[in-house]
């Protein structure tokens, strides 16, 4: 099992510029994160997937939008990029809501930096 | 608002010292606990989690933490540190189906 992995690792974008970021996992999870992990502010969550074809939003969601059109992928997109953006984004995902299910695995972190 | 605080930002410590990193939230509620670890350039690995049960749980690593629900923090501890163990320590509470709060993490320097 590869786990969860994330496309690209490092990107510079200038400002107003749109991408995507791709979050793929191989184990079956039902529920999906995008965070953004920025100094001295730990982890904070964008947006989130509890199944495929559902998205809702987190704690920081606004300038994102996401989409979970096949259970194992999980994208993130950024329209119109802001210098506000420059942060590390973080994937998760985990299997359900009890026990062990509960435990979330992350991906390798994907740099980005926008002018 | 939920909100999930370590009060040490940078720890640094020898070889063989012993490590307690601290963790308190602020909910009433039924809560699960996490502590994660990010060593340098690798993502986040889970430590150690208490959903119930034992207040005292063992860890990977020789990590554990005790949940101590009168002061609402989840403290980790470690006997005595290696070089290995240089890494970022995030706390998390998880207050919904949903909700997982991370702390601003504690930058852990072990001097050889």
């Amino acid at each position: 099992n590869a786990g969860v992995t994330q496309t690209p690792k490092f990107r510079v974008l200038k400002t107003g510029q749109s991408m995507t970021l791709l979050c793929a996992q191989d184990m079956n999870h039902e529920y999906m994160y995008w965070y953004r992990q920025d100094p001295g502010m730990g982890l904070r969550l964008i947006h989130y997937s509890v199944g495929e074809g559902t998205t809702a939003k987190g704690e920081v969601p606004d300038g994102y939008n996401v989409s979970r059109l096949k259970k194992q992928n999980f994208l993130l997109g950024l329209e119109s990029a802001a210098p506000s953006q420059t942060s590390v984004y973080f994937c998760a995902s985990r299997l359900g809501t009890s026990g062990y299910q509960e435990t979330q695995y992350f991906g390798p972190g994907t740099r980005l930096l926008v002018l | 608002a939920q909100s999930v605080s370590q009060h040490n930002h940078h720890v640094i410590l020898s070889e063989a010292a012993s490590l307690e990193l601290g963790c308190n939230y602020s909910y009433g509620g039924t809560v699960n606990l996490f502590w994660y670890v990010q060593y340098p350039g690798q993502h986040l690995q889970l430590l150690l989690k208490y959903f119930s049960g034992d207040p005292l749980v063992k860890g990977i690593k020789g990590f554990e933490a005790e949940f101590i629900k009168s002061k609402f923090s989840f403290n980790l501890r470690k006997p005595s540190v290696q070089w290995s163990d240089t890494a970022e320590y995030f706390c998390a509470v998880k207050t919904g189906a949903n909700n997982l709060f991370f702390g601003t993490g504690t930058r852990l320097t072990v001097i050889p």
